[in-house]
């Protein structure tokens, strides 16, 4: 039972190009969840989906982010227009339950995007 | 605004000894903790996760506690290894869609 899968590994991307994040999840897993680390800082929630469907996108910056989950494939975060600030690893998690008061997130091993 | 701190920000200790880590949060309405293991590069592993009704949690040489009252929990490591070296990620679950996450402590544990 492969784990959260996540590519590109490493991603390096200009000024003003645009990045895309890909992540499966766990098998029989329908609830992802995208974070953020900055240098230095904590995990950071952006957004939680489940298939077809955005259930809270609350930490997810107003402007140039993007993302989704399709019935089939992966869940994919899109960044237009990156910026340096950009520049971070982006984690992915997945569960297989509704609300996470009794259930583990279980994570991939990270998508680092370093913006030139 | 609930918020998730650790300390120390790192620590160093000498192989075989016993050490504790500490996390505390601002909010005590908690669902649960976990505490996770982040290599370097890597994503993160989950060790332990102790529900808001429990007290501790065991796992191997793993011991992680729970105080909700005072927003406290720490994470004992007895006789450390070299292969502890890592970051210990402590993070809290309020029920809803997203966990919030101290920003860890990265250990050493010197042969």
């Amino acid at each position: 039972n492969a784990g959260v899968m996540q590519n590109p590994r490493h991603l390096v991307r200009r000024r003003g190009q645009e990045a895309r994040l890909r992540c499966s999840p766990m098998k029989g897993h329908s609830h992802v969840y995208w974070y953020r680390q900055l240098p230095e800082e904590g995990l950071k929630f952006m957004v939680y989906l489940q298939k077809e469907n955005i259930i809270d996108e609350s930490g997810m910056p107003k402007e140039r982010f993007s993302a989704e989950f399709p019935k089939e494939g992966p869940s994919i975060l899109r960044i237009q227009q990156v910026v340096r600030g950009d520049s971070a690893a982006y984690f992915c998690a997945s569960s297989p339950r509704v609300s996470l008061g009794t259930g583990e997130l279980f994570f991939g091993e990270g998508s680092r995007l370093t913006v030139l | 605004k609930q918020e998730v701190t650790q300390i120390p920000a790192a620590l160093s200790v000498p192989e075989g000894e016993n050490l504790v880590l500490n996390c505390s949060f601002t909010d005590s309405a908690i669902y649960n903790l976990q505490w996770f293991r982040q290599d370097p590069g890597k994503g993160l592993t989950s060790l332990l996760l102790i529900q808001s009704s429990q007290r501790e949690q065991t796992s191997g040489r793993l011991n992680a506690s729970l105080d909700k009252s005072s927003g406290r929990s720490t994470l004992y490591i007895a006789a450390s290894q070299p292969g502890d070296s890592a970051t210990y990620l402590c993070a809290v679950s309020y029920g809803a869609n997203n966990l919030f996450f101290g920003t860890g402590t990265r250990l050493t544990v010197i042969p």
